[in-house]
């Protein structure tokens, strides 16, 4: 069956540290992958996405992603972390749409909260 | 463009009551997602619609719920008598083709007392 796992229900961060959220991913073939963020009271916004090619995939706002086929994972980085990035964050993995639409799955999100 | 539009922004309605949730996508897209996202449950797929076809509603929780696309740019999902454990927000997405990355618009929260 298909899903999406983040481990991590809530990651504390200091202002200008690094950031690694992880994500796992259970799927039948090759995966879309996706990260979305949501800011308090806003809804979801793409942060970036892995179609194929190169596993190392860059992003809005100084994040990266890196697709680890062999470890099932999609691990979302960012070298030094800003206080406006405090937010909840999404891994999603697309596909199944033999019969026509294209249903996601969301992983249950890790909220993100920066310290100054 | 003005990306996927919800409307209300906020609704407040009583236990009993009908509510109508409006979405407007982005035009030239084909596929249309309503969620819902509540603390305990996290965010949750409802149903969703490709070229104004329902293709999966298996999330939709009860018969109370009910949604329509009659046309490309504009869907309704319907909560008929409302609960209070209906609250929480609804958001609509919208992506085209095989993209998969979807568009949400900014959500209608509801509450029912």
């Amino acid at each position: 069956a298909q899903s999406v796992t983040q481990p991590d229900i809530h990651i504390t961060v200091s202002e200008g540290a690094s950031l690694e959220l992880r994500c796992n991913y259970s799927y039948g073939a090759t995966p879309y992958l996706f990260w979305y963020v949501q800011s308090p009271g806003q809804g979801l916004q793409l942060l970036l996405k892995y179609f194929s090619g190169d596993t190392l995939v860059q992003g809005i706002k100084g994040f990266e992603a890196e697709f680890k086929r062999s470890q099932s994972s999609f691990n979302l980085r960012k070298p030094s972390v800003h206080w406006s990035d405090a937010a909840e964050y999404f891994c999603a993995v697309g596909g199944g749409g033999n019969t026509g639409g294209f249903k996601t799955i969301f992983g249950a999100g890790t909220r993100l909260f920066v310290k100054a | 463009d003005a990306g996927v539009i919800q409307s209300p922004r906020h609704e407040v309605t009583e236990m009993g009551q009908e509510v109508t949730l409006r979405c407007k996508p982005i035009s030239g897209h084909n596929s249309l997602f309503w969620y819902r996202q509540t603390m305990m449950r996290g965010l949750e797929l409802l149903i969703y619609f490709n070229n104004n076809v329902p293709i999966d509603d298996s999330g939709m929780p009860e018969d109370r719920f009910s949604a329509k696309m009659p046309n490309a740019s504009f869907s309704t999902l319907k909560i008929q008598p409302s609960e209070p454990r209906d609250s929480a927000v609804y958001f609509c997405a919208s992506s085209f083709g095989r993209s998969y990355e979807q568009y949400f618009g900014p959500g209608t929260r509801l509450t029912v007392t």
